[in-house]
C-alpha cells in the first residue's frame, strides 16, 4: 500500500532563516505531487504541484520554491522566511491521469515563524 | 472556472443529532466529487467520493449523493458522535484531469456529549 511521509512534524524558525520541508511517497511510481498551505482557521491553498522529476508548477507567487529531485521526493524551500509563512504545510500525491481517485495527504508540518 | 461552495461553519451539534453539511459546485462536464475530513493537528483524510451522477459515496456512517441537476454533494450522517468533531472539506476533480482538486473552504463540526 501507499504511504506518504512528511518531516519535520513541527518547526519553529526565526524570520529571515532558510526552510526545507521534505515529503516522500512509498508504494507508487511517478505520482503527481502537491504542496498546500493551510493558515490557521483557513482553507487550503495550493502552492506547487509536480507531474515528474524536475517539473514544478507554481500556483502562487511568493518567497517559497519547490523541487523534485527524485520520483517520490518533493521538497519545499525558502531562502528567507517571512512571518506570513507560518502555517500548516501539507504534501499530497495522486495517481497521474486518473481524476476519480482524489489526492492523498501526508500528516503535515506545523511551521511557526517567530 | 471550477468552484466549490460549502455551508459556513462552525456547526455545533449534540451527540446523536443528524448532520447535514451542504456543498454545491460549479464545473464543466462531469467532475468527480470528494469529502475529506481533517482531525485536529492532522492531515486530510479521504472520507468518501462519487464519480458520476446519482452515485452515493459512503464511509463510517457518512453519506453523500452526487446530484447533477442541483450541482450538489451534501454530506449527511444520521447520528453524530463526539469523535466526528473535525473540519470537513468538499472538493472536486475535473473530468479527465488528475492534476488539481478544487476545495471548498471547510466546515468546522463540533459534537458535544
Amino acid at each position: 500500500s501507499q504511504t506518504i511521509h512528511q518531516w519535520p512534524a513541527t518547526l519553529v524558525q526565526p524570520v529571515g532563516s532558510p526552510l526545507s520541508l521534505e515529503c516522500t511517497v512509498e508504494g507508487t511510481s511517478n505520482p503527481n505531487l502537491y504542496w498546500y498551505r493551510q493558515a490557521a482557521g483557513r482553507g487550503l491553498q495550493l502552492l506547487f504541484y509536480s507531474v515528474g522529476i524536475g517539473q514544478i508548477s507554481s500556483e502562487v507567487p511568493q518567497n517559497l520554491s519547490a523541487s523534485r529531485p527524485q520520483d517520490r521526493q518533493f521538497i519545499l524551500s525558502s531562502k528567507k522566511l517571512l512571518l506570513s509563512d507560518s502555517g500548516f504545510y501539507l504534501c499530497a500525491w495522486s495517481v497521474p491521469g486518473e481524476s476519480t481517485y482524489g489526492q492523498y495527504f501526508g500528516p503535515g508540518t506545523r511551521l511557526t515563524v517567530t | 472556472g471550477n468552484s466549490v461552495t460549502q455551508m459556513e461553519g462552525p456547526v455545533t451539534l449534540s451527540e446523536e443529532a443528524f448532520l447535514t453539511i451542504n456543498c454545491t459546485y460549479t464545473a464543466t462536464g462531469y467532475p468527480s466529487l470528494f469529502w475529506y475530513v481533517q482531525y485536529p493537528g492532522e492531515g486530510l483524510q479521504l472520507l468518501l467520493k462519487a464519480t458520476k451522477a446519482d452515485d452515493k459515496g459512503s464511509n463510517k456512517g457518512f453519506e453523500a449523493t452526487y446530484r447533477k441537476e442541483t450541482t450538489s454533494f451534501h454530506l449527511e450522517k444520521g447520528s453524530v458522535q463526539v469523535s466526528d468533531s473535525a473540519v470537513y472539506f468538499c472538493a472536486l476533480s475535473p473530468s479527465g484531469s488528475a492534476r488539481q482538486l478544487t476545495f471548498g473552504s471547510g466546515t468546522q463540526l463540533t459534537v458535544l456529549p
